[in-house]
């Protein structure tokens, strides 16, 4: 069965400070991941893509990584800022089929 | 303004009624989603569509029904609400080519049924 678990579910951290969220997955076979951001009240909205032959992709002070041997993916946030309070959800593509990750619960603090 | 819309923002509603949520998109995707999320579980496909004219079921499609007349509209029927559909719903839509397609959401419908 096709699954994605994201790590950790929730986390504060001070405004500033890097933080980097992880996603795991068992999808088969991979077409591609993506990185969704969504803001409280709102629909996500994607922040960046990994394709299998893509290591390291950066939007701005996020930088997203994967790992297709190990089926890792980790979403680096760097000097974050309030406006990155939010839950960041990750989505593997397998084929025509997505899978969700629950998503992980950011806020961050003044 | 290009996107994607939904309606109504917010519906408390009576078990047993019919209600139908409405999502409209303006970029001339193929392809339109309905999903709900709640709070543990993440984001769920309910129905989906890949082009006018052609529906398909998801992850969790009971009690729920679509349709998809033209290549705009894709609304989300509730024949009978029972308050374990009580969600958040978001439509999504995606230009419906293979691979890296993004998908666009709504703001979401917040529905309350007691």
């Amino acid at each position: 069965k096709n699954q994605v678990e994201q790590s950790p579910q929730s986390l504060i951290i001070l405004e500033g400070k890097n933080c980097t969220l992880q996603c795991n997955y068992t999808v088969s076979p991979f077409s591609n991941l993506r990185w969704y951001k969504q803001d409280t009240g709102r629909g996500p909205v994607s922040l960046t893509i990994m394709t299998f032959s893509e290591n390291t992709k950066s939007n701005g002070r996020y930088t997203a990584t994967l790992d297709a041997d190990t089926k890792q993916s980790s979403l680096h946030i760097t000097a974050s800022q309030l406006s990155d309070s939010a839950s960041y959800i990750c989505v593997v593509r397998g084929g025509s089929t997505l899978t969700f990750g629950k998503g992980t619960m950011l806020l961050v603090s003044p | 303004i290009a996107g994607i819309t939904q309606a109504p923002t917010s519906q408390i509603l009576a078990a047993g009624r019919r209600m139908t949520l409405r999502c409209t998109q303006d970029m001339r995707h193929n392809a339109m989603y309905w999903y709900r999320q709640d709070l543990g579980l993440g984001l769920r496909l309910i129905h989906y569509s890949n082009t006018a004219g052609t529906t398909g079921k998801g992850e969790v499609p009971d009690g729920y029904s679509v349709s998809r007349a033209n290549t705009d509209d894709f609304p989300l029927t509730l024949a009978s609400a029972v308050p374990s559909q009580t969600s958040v719903y978001f439509c999504a839509s995606s230009t419906g080519s293979s691979g890296s397609d993004e998908q666009f959401f709504g703001p979401g419908t917040r529905l309350t049924v007691l």
